[in-house]
């Protein structure tokens, strides 16, 4: 079945040791989105990719990063995380942006722990 | 700009029972709505969605009618079951750009035997 993948479903970092958290896709989506969730609320985006395209929110921390080798895999790069980053970590796809029906399909989240 | 508007829970029901759980929006243009559900340590799966006023969403017993005149695009399900509890996110995406989606706070449901 065509999906989106995540690793590590869990991730232990300690403070300020840098993390990589991975994503792929067999969709053949064009866009690629990461998100943070903290515990209770709604998915806040951070990145997203249209094809090699990168577009940042603005309120994104710098110590946050992401990489897109290629269509299919994406890499969020927390390079000093701090205890206030312990969150789920989700990653979406869709198809080619400028339709708004186009829907988002989401992998299983990556729980980082912050010690 | 784009918002959404979700009733807040938690909501706990008894199984049988009917559900809704209210959504209104505001955005510029004609936006697509989801109602995403969210299940306990995964990730968000699309329970439905509408991409134009008036249109159904349904899925698994759940229904959601975009509403353009009251801007809302409330969930309902006649009979929930326990293996309904989960959190709910009503979604709108916005007509240009990456498709980015807007989502409420969330609600989360339980269903009691």
């Amino acid at each position: 079945d065509a999906m989106v993948i995540q690793n590590p479903r869990y991730q232990v970092t300690q403070f300020g040791k840098p993390v990589t958290l991975s994503c792929s896709q067999t969709l053949n989506h064009n866009v690629m989105y990461w998100y943070q969730q903290k515990s209770s609320q709604a998915p806040k985006l951070l990145f997203h990719y249209y094809d090699k395209d990168f577009n940042n929110e603005a309120d994104t921390p710098d110590n946050f990063q992401s990489r897109r080798p290629n269509t299919s895999f994406c890499f969020l790069d927390i390079r000093s995380p701090g205890l206030g980053d312990a969150a789920m970590y989700l990653c979406a796809t869709s198809r080619s942006p400028g339709q708004s029906y186009n829907e988002q399909f989401f992998g299983p989240g990556t729980r980082l722990t912050v010690l | 700009g784009n918002s959404v508007t979700q009733m807040e829970g938690p909501v706990t029901l008894s199984e049988e029972a009917f559900l809704t759980i209210n959504c209104t929006y505001t955005a510029t243009g004609y936006p697509s709505l989801f109602w995403y559900v969210q299940y306990p340590g995964e990730g968000l799966q699309l329970l439905l969605k509408a991409t134009k006023a008036d249109d159904k969403g349904s899925n698994k017993g759940f229904e959601a009618t975009y509403r353009k005149e009251t801007t809302s695009f409330h969930l309902e399900k006649g009979s929930v079951q326990v293996s309904d509890s989960a959190v709910y996110f009503c979604a709108l995406s916005d007509q240009g750009g990456a498709n980015n989606l807007f989502f409420g706070t969330g609600t989360r449901l339980t269903v009691i035997p």
